[in-house]
């Protein structure tokens, strides 16, 4: 089955700096990538997805990388804001058939004012 | 148009209890889905189901049973609560192919 693996497992930038957050998977034939946000106490929510016929896909202050060659995708926050601290989770799936989606194991991404 | 919806949103029950959490969604999706959630982890996936009448076990099925009676509703039984199943449940829906991912507001679940 798939595997999809994080990194980094927490993440502390000042406010306005950058942040990156990597994530790798394991079965070649995923081809849809969400990322997910869950501050804390509530729901994880989708806040961009990426289809693999895509290389780059942007958000306002969000974007999300895929390299297919290298079986790894990121997300890429600008501008970090006190309110993009959160959870943030990646998970991949196969949209071709009832593939379930798999979850990577979290980014805290603490956003210092 | 509620989405997922959870009930009840807390739970205390006593070792060697059972109970039922609820998940409905009215959006038609296709696939449902059910995760615990416990401190400084992921998402782990306890069961799974691809339409009515059709389940599977995730990662973590152990002490839950599932059913899918109806593409709406989509319960988690816990069998006889232990304390290492004191966590938080997440139900999740979405069309097949997994695009639209939707979470209901959890469940948190505490064995005592």
């Amino acid at each position: 089955g798939e595997n999809v693996e994080q990194h980094p497992s927490t993440l502390s930038v000042q406010e306005g700096d950058s942040a990156v957050i990597k994530c790798t998977y394991s079965d070649s034939a995923s081809n849809y990538f969400p990322w997910y946000k869950q501050e804390l106490g509530k729901r994880p929510q989708l806040i961009i997805d990426i289809r693999s016929n895509v290389g780059e896909k942007k958000d306002q202050r969000i974007a999300v990388t895929l390299n297919k060659t290298a079986k790894h995708f990121s997300l890429h926050i600008t501008e970090t804001q006190p309110e993009d601290s959160a959870v943030y989770f990646c998970a991949a799936s196969n949209s071709g058939g009832y593939q379930k989606v798999t979850f990577g194991t979290g980014t805290k991404l603490q956003v210092i004012p | 148009n509620a989405g997922v919806t959870q009930t009840p949103k807390f739970q205390v029950l006593k070792t060697g209890q059972s109970m039922t959490l609820q998940c409905a969604q009215d959006m038609n999706h296709e696939y449902m889905s059910w995760y615990r959630q416990d401190p400084g982890m992921g998402l782990r996936l306890i069961h799974y189901s691809v339409g009515a009448g059709i389940t599977d076990q995730g990662e973590v099925p152990n002490g839950y049973n599932v059913s899918r009676s109806t593409t709406e509703d989509f319960p988690l039984r816990l069998l006889s609560a232990a304390p290492s199943q004191t966590s938080v449940y997440f139900c999740a829906s979405s069309y097949p192919d997994g695009v639209g991912y939707t979470f209901g507001s959890g469940t948190r679940l505490t064995v005592v």
